[in-house]
This record gives C-alpha cells, sequence and structure tokens, in this order.
C-alpha cells in the first residue's frame, strides 16, 4: 500500500516565476492538505481539499492555489514566486470520517523549493 | 484561534539522561499529535492521543496528554544518540486544520 506521495522532491525557480507541486494521497484518503514550513518553523496550513473544492484556507496570499482531482490527487500552484516562499512543502492526506472515529492526516516526504 | 507552544525550544542532553518536553496549546480539541522530523526530511508520526489522560508509549518515548490543563508532555528515558531529531506536537478538531507547535530541537550528546 503505497503512501503519500509528491512530485518533484526538489526544485529551484526564480522570483516571479510560477511553480506546481502535486501529491498523491494514501489509498482510501479523499482529502488532501498542503502545508509550508520555513526553515526552522513548524509546519502552517495552505488549504485543504475535499471533493475537488477548497474546503479550509489558511493565511496564505491569492498567489497559492488548488486543485483536486476526481482520483483524489491534488496540485498546488504557486504565482510569482517571492524568495520568501523558499520552505518545504507538504502535503497530507486523509479521510473525512463520521464522528465516531477520527482522521489522522498522513505526510507525504514534501518538496524542497528553493526561489532564487 | 488556536495557538500551540512548546517548551524548550532547544534541548542538548547527555546520552542516558531522561528529559520531558512540554506542549500548551489555547483552545479545546480533541487529539493531539506528536511527531518527529529529521533535517531535510517530512514529519514522522509518534503518537496519537485522543482522550484525558491518554497515555501512549514507544520504546524510549511516552507521551500524555491532560485535555484540562491542555497540557500534552513528551518524556524522553535514557536518551540515546538516534533520539536526535527535532519533535513537534499538533492538534486540531475533527477534520480542521492542523496547529503545529513550534518544534523543540532535542540534541544527544554522547
Amino acid at each position: 500500500d503505497a503512501g503519500v506521495t509528491q512530485s518533484p522532491t526538489h526544485l529551484i525557480k526564480t522570483r516571479g516565476q510560477q511553480v506546481t507541486l502535486r501529491c498523491s494521497p494514501k489509498s482510501g484518503h479523499d482529502t488532501v492538505s498542503w502545508y509550508q514550513q520555513a526553515l526552522g518553523q513548524g509546519p502552517q496550513f495552505i488549504f485543504q481539499y475535499y471533493e475537488e473544492e477548497e474546503r479550509q484556507r489558511g493565511n496564505f496570499p491569492d498567489r497559492f492555489s488548488g486543485h483536486q482531482f476526481p482520483n483524489y490527487s491534488s496540485e498546488l500552484n504557486v504565482n510569482a514566486l517571492l524568495l520568501g516562499d523558499s520552505a518545504l512543502y507538504l502535503c497530507a492526506s486523509s479521510r473525512i470520517a463520521d464522528s465516531s472515529s477520527y482522521n489522522e492526516q498522513f505526510f507525504g516526504p514534501g518538496t524542497r523549493l528553493t526561489v532564487l | 484561534e488556536l495557538k500551540v507552544e512548546q517548551n524548550p525550544l532547544f534541548l542538548s542532553m547527555q546520552e542516558g539522561k531522561n528529559y520531558t518536553i512540554y506542549c500548551n496549546y489555547s483552545t479545546t480539541s480533541d487529539r493531539l499529535y506528536w511527531y518527529r522530523q529529521d533535517p531535510g526530511k517530512s514529519l514522522e508520526s509518534l503518537f496519537v492521543l485522543l482522550s484525558n489522560g491518554a497515555v501512549k508509549q514507544e520504546g524510549r518515548l511516552m507521551a500524555s496528554l491532560d485535555t484540562k490543563a491542555r497540557l500534552s508532555t513528551l518524556h524522553i528515558t535514557a536518551a540515546v544518540h538516534d533520539l536526535s531529531a527535532t519533535y513537534f506536537c499538533a492538534t486540531n478538531f475533527g477534520n480542521e486544520k492542523l496547529t503545529f507547535g513550534t518544534g523543540t530541537r532535542l540534541t544527544i550528546i554522547p
């Protein structure tokens, strides 16, 4: 059973460019969340997708957008890259469950984005 | 807004010693997670604590949860070098986003 996968592993871009990161959730999961982790900090929530809709959003500008596909995989797009966007981007998948259980988020290996 | 604080931020320990990392959170939540992160790597799930008084142990690590005090602890017993890493606590409610603490960078000195 494959866990959460992300691509690419590493990416180098220059300021002003656009980037797309990809995530495939764990088998059986239907929800994908994206987090940004700057160096030396804890992960910060970007947004969460469920049923191909953005379900929750953190305090990130509109330059950050996403998409979820019918197979539950997801993309994170960042436009007009800034130096401060350099970070490890983590994808987590989970399954929306009923109130009698909990839905732990399982993290992928991450994509390291460097903006020069 | 939910806030999560960890202390200490940095911890340098000698092998064989015991120590505790503390995690305080600001509002009601129904679960508490502990993660380990090695440099340049993703998050590895260590424990999920679901109820008041929950205690879980794995090897030299033991985690506990006091929901009334909004406090979780991660206790390290007889530390060994391979426990060196950054440890994060996180919490959420239902299907909501995870809110992470600042992390505790643990270094075990031989």
